[in-house]
């Protein structure tokens, strides 16, 4: 799986409360990505990271944040996590912007 | 926004039959991509075509690309069991800053 890791693997937690997912990598890789994966909608682009404290917003960011303080290491945190960002998140990186991407075996998040 | 939308949205074939999974786009783009979903997994990258290529071939996929009609074809041919998963295409579109749009996949089921 290219050296990255998704914590947790599942977790269910209650609407209103934050929740941070991590994604570690070990390729050394500029740009990672946080991706959530609905039916009906396939993968839809959360935020992605082009660098250190380097960010923007993808598709549907409304309702996430995220912060890359070190290469290895992308956070994507659900501020206050509402029952329609229940899905599996999947978090990828890549060498370049438009290279192809590796990505994380998911998270499935759940939120009652 | 930009979006590969695949064709068709399930297949069922037997063993050794080729499968032909389509996808259309509406923008014009840098590179287009294939990836494949094993339930419960993360997407892994197949074959990336880029925009002044027609046709591109690794083992046995082979796929097509005409911007012309602004769609791309993924054969398998000999298909296996274990082919059996979902496959997305992704466009990196000129106006998307090299972010990857994925399609809502093919969901492929190869019987022996």
């Amino acid at each position: 799986d290219a050296g990255i890791t998704q914590s947790p693997r599942h977790k269910v937690t209650e609407t209103g409360t934050p929740v941070t997912l991590r994604c570690h990598q070990t390729e050394n890789h500029r740009y990672m990505y946080w991706y959530r994966q609905d039916p009906g909608h396939g993968l839809r682009l959360i935020h992605y990271s082009y660098g250190v404290k380097d960010t923007d917003k993808g598709e549907v960011s409304d309702g996430y944040s995220v912060s890359r303080s070190k290469t290895e290491d992308f956070l994507l945190t659900l501020e206050s996590a509402t029952s329609s960002q229940t899905s599996v998140y999947f978090c990828a990186i890549s060498v370049a912007d438009n290279s192809p991407l590796h990505f994380g075996n998911g998270t499935r998040l759940t939120v009652t | 926004s930009q979006q590969g939308e695949e064709d068709p949205q399930a297949l069922s074939i037997q063993e050794g039959e080729n499968a032909t999974m389509n996808c259309s786009y509406k923008t014009s783009i840098n590179n287009l991509q294939w990836y494949r979903q094993n339930s419960g997994r993360g997407l892994v990258h197949l074959i990336l075509i880029r925009s002044n290529e027609r046709e591109k071939h690794s083992g046995r996929l082979r796929v097509t690309l005409d911007t012309s009609k602004k769609s791309s074809s993924l054969l398998i041919t000999a298909s296996r069991a274990a082919d059996t998963a979902s496959y997305f295409c992704a466009t990196d579109a000129h106006n998307q800053g090299g972010k990857l749009i994925f399609g809502q996949g093919t969901e492929l089921s190869v019987k022996p």
